[in-house]
């Protein structure tokens, strides 16, 4: 079974500032879909950035990008430029290639953006 | 407007009497899933329906029923609530075509309390 490890439980960073968000997962499988998730304050869960492991480019978003790295199993979140509406708890995910559309979540981290 | 709609968002009950969670999306969407939310473990998968009567068990079932007879609707029943399934409830939908794989639309969430 797919297991993802984050282990920042909460950060925080001044307003306009660079942070970064760590997530490690486990597999054997080759092919795989990885995400973030973003839940604020109202709860609602918001697709962030996906990234499909056959692609080497690492996906991008805006002010969202991620780091990617297949061989150690990681995938980080870099937020650039920082606003106060990127206060929220952020999931990072995993769906494998086969089986139900299931996500297998990490723990989450709450990141909090300093005005 | 593409959304993922459940009711109620809060709900307090007691022990052992049954309740029903509703969603319902309106994208044509043929995956379905229920999660729930807990403190320091992230989401995890209850049910699933990959399409209309298809249901199947996620991780955390026992307790839990669904049923999928309209392709928009997939209802989460409670026969007998217990306190260890107050906790935040998520349903999502996708449509699992390659270019969608993971994207998936999530409700806003419900409240539950068992007292």
């Amino acid at each position: 079974a797919q297991t993802v490890t984050q282990s920042q439980p909460e950060m925080s960073v001044q307003e306009a500032e660079t942070v970064t968000l760590s997530c490690t997962y486990d597999t054997s499988e080759n092919n795989y879909y990885l995400f973030w998730y973003k839940q604020p304050p109202s709860r609602q869960m918001i697709l962030v950035i996906r990234q499909e492991a056959y692609k080497q480019q690492n996906a991008t978003e805006n002010r969202f990008s991620v780091n990617f790295q297949k061989a150690a199993k990681s995938f980080s979140l870099k937020i650039s430029d920082s606003q106060l509406g990127d206060t929220a708890m952020y999931f990072c995910a995993f769906l494998s290639n086969f089986g139900n559309e299931k996500l297998t979540f990490g723990t989450g981290t709450r990141l909090t953006i300093i005005p | 407007e593409a959304q993922v709609t459940q009711n109620p968002r809060y709900l307090i009950t007691v022990t052992g009497k049954k309740l029903t969670v509703t969603c319902s999306q309106n994208m044509n969407h043929e995956y379905m899933s229920w999660y729930r939310q807990d403190p320091g473990l992230g989401l995890r998968q209850i049910y699933y329906s990959m399409n209309v009567e298809v249901t199947d068990k996620g991780d955390v079932p026992e307790g839990y029923k669904v049923s999928r007879k309209e392709k928009r609707n997939f209802p989460l029943i409670l026969e007998s609530p217990s306190p260890n399934q107050t906790s935040l409830y998520f349903c999502a939908s996708s449509s699992p075509g390659l270019a969608g794989r993971g994207i998936q639309y999530f409700g806003a969430g419900t409240r539950l309390s068992v007292l």
